[in-house]
């Protein structure tokens, strides 16, 4: 069964320090999502990652992919008060389009100024 | 270009009550998706729908029932409602090929 973790679950910094989400996933998938969530609202999507070695950037949010590693990063570099929020990565269920996705508990971030 | 839709967004049911929630997708998504979020469980894939068929379906029991309509708009249906039923019930839609997956703004259930 696809089993999704995610660390730090709760992450505490200063703003304009960088820090790293960790994503790792317990068995073959084809691709991988992040998600932003603020309090009380929906998903928003942030990147999808398609393949080995997949590197996408938004803004000071940057992810990769690792699918031998079966790990996923998320970024983030000078982090601002506005980057708080929880953020949840996701896993297709493989193979693919099962419509599943495999959420990891999420991360909740918190910037202070 | 609209995003995904669902109603209503803030209901109060009764234990033992029924409750059906309506989500419509971004035109041209065939695939819908619904997901439960709870503080304690986090997000949990109820069911997915593609063309008006069922193709995967979660953990839960047979009280979480859904459908899909030729326009793709979907409804899932929860009878002899439970406290623990009390979640933010998300829905989704994405393209074939799943490049991208928009949720909704969820329906907000409260069984009391």
């Amino acid at each position: 069964e696809l089993k999704v973790e995610q660390n730090p679950l709760f992450l505490s910094m200063q703003e304009g320090k960088n820090y790293t989400i960790y994503c790792n996933y317990s068995t073959t998938s084809d691709r991988l999502y992040w998600y932003r969530q603020d309090p009380g609202k929906s998903l928003e999507s942030l990147f999808v990652l398609l393949s080995n070695g997949a590197v996408k950037q938004e803004g000071r949010l940057m992810a990769s992919l690792d699918t031998k590693a079966r790990l996923s990063t998320l970024h983030i570099t000078a982090a601002v008060h506005d980057l708080s929020a929880t953020y949840f990565c996701a896993v297709d269920e493989y193979p693919g389009n099962t419509g599943k996705l495999i959420f990891g508990q999420g991360t909740t971030l918190q910037v202070k100024p | 270009k609209a995003g995904v839709t669902q109603t209503p967004r803030y209901l109060i049911k009764t234990r033992g009550q029924q409750v059906t929630l309506s989500c419509s997708p971004i035109s041209g998504h065939r695939s819908v998706s619904w997901y439960q979020q709870t503080p304690g469980q986090g997000l949990q894939f109820l069911f997915e729908y593609f063309s008006e068929t069922q193709r995967n379906k979660g953990n839960f029991p047979g009280r979480f029932s859904g459908r899909q309509f030729s326009n793709s708009r979907s409804e899932m249906n929860v009878s002899t409602l439970e406290l623990g039923d009390s979640a933010l019930y998300l829905c989704a839609s994405s393209p074939e090929g799943r490049n991208t997956i928009y949720f909704g703004e969820g329906s907000w259930l409260t069984v009391v």
